[in-house]
């Protein structure tokens, strides 16, 4: 499946490092989202963009920055993580009209040391 | 904010039963109601979804319920296979600007026994 992409696959981070995750989506799609999973809470919405600009945030801590440059690409950038942040983080994508199913990106399993 | 609950957390069947996943939500202005399949090590797909104004929605041995009024709705899967074994997770969404803010319930861990 290359619909949603995300990279890397697998990170493992020091908490004073800083890290940046990435998604991009070949749907066309406008609307992009991340996603925390973990055994604590399955499916967390952390934050929603639309045609690029931010229009949820789902109080996340500030250690989190998201960034979506144009609505093919999303970022999550990560610095000063806790260990009680690792997790799979998962990247979706959605049409702003028509249906509404989002496309869940492979994720990324973080591992904050 | 929106709150959805879901049960049971696990569930086992034999194969060829049929297996129900119950979940509530709280905020009435809640309009999507989508339901997902994770297998283990891969990444959530969307397997059947209704809104607000469709009381029930099948497709092929999956079908769902939606009760408005006592914001509640159910996934029946009929003639259980062992690759419907998976965690199925329900969500409950609203528009917001184009996009849909999905909040989801904590998972159901299905296992279709042969």
């Amino acid at each position: 499946e290359t619909g949603v992409t995300q990279t890397p696959r697998h990170l493992v981070m020091g908490m004073t490092n800083k890290k940046s995750l990435k998604c991009e989506q070949h749907l066309g799609h406008n609307a992009m989202y991340w996603y925390k999973q973990s055994a604590k809470k399955p499916l967390e919405l952390m934050f929603v963009y639309s045609l690029e600009e931010r229009v949820e945030n789902n109080s996340v801590p500030s250690r989190f920055s998201p960034e979506c440059p144009n609505s093919s690409h999303l970022f999550l950038h990560l610095h000063t993580l806790q260990p009680e942040d690792s997790a799979l983080y998962l990247c979706a994508s959605s049409p702003s009209r028509g249906t509404y199913e989002q496309y869940f990106g492979p994720g990324t399993r973080l591992t904050v040391t | 904010g929106e709150n959805v609950e879901q049960h049971p957390s696990t569930l086992s069947v034999q194969e060829g039963d049929s297996a129900v996943i119950k979940c509530t939500y709280s905020d009435s202005a809640s309009n999507y109601f989508p339901w997902y399949k994770q297998e283990l090590g891969k990444r959530p797909q969307l397997i059947i979804d209704i809104r607000s104004n469709v009381g029930e929605k099948k497709d092929q041995r999956i079908a769902v319920t939606l009760n408005k009024t006592a914001k509640h709705f159910s996934l029946h899967i009929t003639e259980t296979q062992p690759e419907d074994s998976a965690v199925y997770f329900c969500a409950a969404s609203m528009g917001i600007q184009g996009a849909q803010k999905l909040v989801f319930g904590q998972g159901t861990r299905l296992t279709i026994n042969p």
